[in-house]
């Protein structure tokens, strides 16, 4: 089975610097996606950025990027140039790759993140 | 053009008792899936939905169920709830193409007294 371990369970960084949120997955498996979920108060799961594991090529989204390591199977999350509005839950996820519609996201435990003025 | 709509937002019911929770997709999307996210944990996947029938399920009894319409809007249904039950539920749709993203709705607080 799969798993999704986020250790950092609260961080907090000054508006305008840089914060890397960590997170280490377990599978056996080859060909699965990685994801970085937003939630905040609004409830609302926003998708912040997608890794596939077969791309070598860490994902970038403007201020937000990765560093994926698939063999330590690591993936980390920067946020570049903090703004108060990133102040939210953050959740790492990971997706077997079957084909098809996206459908069974296995989540970590979140990592609270706050953005301070 | 509306995102994921849930409802209801709150909703407190008895141990016991049955509970219906809504879920209208996104437009264009015909694939609903279920989530259930406790209070401090990460939301764990209930089922899959599409073409109004189950396509996947997580490690849910079957006290959870559910339904998709034609017109692909679901209903997740939880009988005799537990206080364990209590929770958010988070609904997230996408279309059955490949690689098509989830986008969730806003979720429905319920909580079991």
């Amino acid at each position: 089975a799969q798993t999704v371990t986020q250790s950092q369970p609260e961080m907090s960084v000054q508006e305008a610097e840089t914060v890397t949120l960590s997170c280490t997955y377990d599978t056996s498996e080859n060909n699965y996606y990685l994801f970085w979920y937003k939630q905040p108060p609004s409830r609302q799961m926003i998708l912040v950025i997608r890794q596939e594991a077969y791309k070598q090529q860490n994902a970038t989204e403007n201020r937000f990027s990765v560093n994926f390591q698939k063999a330590a199977k690591s993936f980390s999350l920067k946020i570049s140039d903090s703004q108060l509005g990133d102040t939210a839950m953050y959740f790492c996820a990971f997706m077997m790759n079957y084909g098809g519609s996206q459908g069974n996201l296995i989540f970590g435990k979140g990592t609270k993140l706050s953005v301070k003025p | 053009d509306a995102g994921v709509t849930q409802s209801p937002t709150h909703l407190i019911k008895t141990r016991g008792q049955q509970v219906t929770l809504r879920c209208s997709p996104k437009s264009g999307h015909d694939t609903v899936s279920w989530y259930q996210q406790a209070l401090g944990q990460g939301p764990q996947f209930i089922f899959q939905y599409y073409e109004e029938e189950e396509r996947q399920r997580g490690n849910f009894p079957d006290r959870f169920s559910g339904h998709q319409f034609p017109n692909y809007s679901s209903e997740l249904n939880v009988n005799a709830l537990l206080l364990g039950d209590s929770a958010l539920y988070l609904c997230a749709s996408s279309d059955s193409s490949y690689n098509s993203p989830l986008h969730f709705g806003n979720g429905t607080r319920l909580t079991v007294t």
